[in-house]
């Protein structure tokens, strides 16, 4: 089973407006954290956001929010206030386990390429 | 601060030769892992570092290897290229000690395979 579930190969948003990029994860450990990393067509990782599976809070990062509902193990990103720049491939990422080891070892979604319009 | 830095940018490769691939971190994180992408397969794990000790390891044949040299820097060694392995390999750096650092990632090498 995909442990990371992107579900919409791209998505088209006008300028200015919100945008929600869905990811359901599948783990039986009860220690995880998520991750969101937005990739240009540059070709570098950017960090965007985490949430980790403890956290009471939903994290949020400037324009970023991370929509976490635990119980149906989704970890949606919510970009508010579109702009060009955004446009990039978006990727939901997860680490299971703590401490170090765990490592650094993140398994990655298929992506969704986002094209922000003007 | 200098971010992760990753040599060379592109490599061009024939089937059956090996390649070396550089990654320096960000000073001060002692983790390296590295990352294979391609439009098929996504991004797949290959390996960690940690303070010179491989610490994870992927699901990838023992062609591809790695080390860390005692300043954290990284090198991936891939020998008897085949065409599957044209790719785009990231490398990611942290501090490697909790759950939930981010992962700082270079801009990658392109490898072509011939």
């Amino acid at each position: 089973a995909q442990k990371i579930t992107q579900t919409q190969p791209g998505m088209f948003v006008q300028e200015k407006e919100a945008v929600t990029l869905d990811c359901t994860y599948d783990t039986s450990d009860p220690s995880y954290g998520l991750f969101w990393y937005k990739q240009p067509s540059s070709g570098e990782m950017i960090f965007l956001i985490y949430q980790g599976s403890y956290d009471q809070q939903n994290a949020t990062e400037g324009r970023y929010s991370l929509n976490f509902q635990k119980a149906r193990k989704s970890a949606n990103l919510v970009i508010s206030a579109s702009q060009l720049g955004d446009s990039a491939m978006y990727f939901c990422a997860m680490r299971e386990g703590m401490g170090e080891t765990s490592g650094s070892r993140l398994t990655f979604g298929e992506g969704t390429q986002l094209t922000v319009n003007p | 601060k200098a971010g992760v830095t990753q040599t060379p940018r592109y490599l061009i490769k024939t089937r059956g030769q090996q390649v070396t691939l550089s990654c320096s971190p960000i000073s001060g994180h002692r983790s390296v892992s590295w990352y294979q992408q391609t439009p098929g397969q996504g991004l797949q794990f290959l390996f960690e570092y940690f303070s010179e000790t491989q610490r994870n390891k992927g699901n990838f044949p023992g062609r591809f290897s790695g080390r860390q040299f005692s300043n954290s820097r990284s090198e991936m060694n891939v020998s008897t290229l085949e065409l599957g392995d044209s790719a785009l390999y990231l490398c990611a750096s942290s501090f490697g000690q909790t759950t939930n650092e981010k992962l700082f990632f270079g801009s990658g090498t392109q490898l072509s395979v011939l």
